[in-house]
């Protein structure tokens, strides 16, 4: 079946420091493919997402390319701060499965000042 | 505008008692979801629903029910709760409309004990 693998945390960083957060999908055909984010005490909300191979999604600094030669759409940032705090999610969607996600297990993020 | 209203936030409940997690959105979509969380794992899917009148079964349903008796509620029943229900159960909704992807809207989650 379908399924999500995230980079394993927490992982603690500098404010300013490079980010990245590593997801690899299995599926049968092509997905789209998200991260969302959750900060404490929340529910999750969409960071980006990107639909077709080579899309690149980008929000609040975040970039992440949809790479199916490698299964792969890794979160980036350039330059990370005290408030990206969170824990970030990996997910996979077919369109013709009544838009059901597949979680990767979530990584932890802290920014330390 | 209040998106996705889940209650109770808390819940603490005794093994074999049942309730009833609540689900409401105001953004007319026709697709809503129910996920648990369990401690560092990802969001799983128990139920959802594609309109009122029509749920189906996700990858964890077993131990709980639902009913979409209107476009806006979707509440989640426990009918015996047992411990490995413990979690956060997150609601979830979005629109469907051709074959674009749109993001599903989260609830703020309920947190759920059995004890």
């Amino acid at each position: 079946g379908d399924s999500v693998t995230q980079m394993e945390g927490p992982v603690t960083l500098s404010e300013e420091a490079f980010l990245t957060i590593n997801c690899t999908y299995t599926a049968t055909g092509y997905p789209s493919l998200f991260w969302y984010v959750q900060y404490p005490g929340e529910g999750l909300q969409l960071l980006l997402k990107a639909t077709k191979a080579d899309d690149k999604g980008s929000n609040k600094g975040f970039e992440a390319t949809y790479r199916k030669e490698t299964t792969s759409f890794h979160l980036e940032k350039g330059s990370v701060q005290v408030s990206d705090s969170a824990v970030y999610f990996c997910a996979l969607e077919f369109s013709g499965s009544a838009r059901q996600l597949t979680f990767g297990s979530g990584t932890q993020l802290t920014v330390l000042p | 505008n209040a998106g996705v209203t889940q209650t109770p936030k808390f819940r603490i409940l005794k093994i074999g008692q049942s309730m009833t997690l609540q689900c409401t959105q105001d953004m007319n979509h026709n697709y809503m979801y129910w996920y648990r969380q369990d401690p560092g794992m990802g969001l799983k899917l128990i139920y959802y629903s594609v309109g009122a009148g029509i749920t189906d079964k996700g990858e964890v349903p077993n131990g709980y029910n639902v009913s979409r008796s209107t476009t806006e509620d979707f509440p989640l029943r426990l009918e015996l709760a047992a411990p490995s229900q413990t979690s956060v159960y997150f609601c979830a909704s979005s629109y469907s409309g051709g074959r674009s992807s749109y993001e599903q809207y989260f609830g703020p989650g309920t947190r759920l004990t059995v004890t």
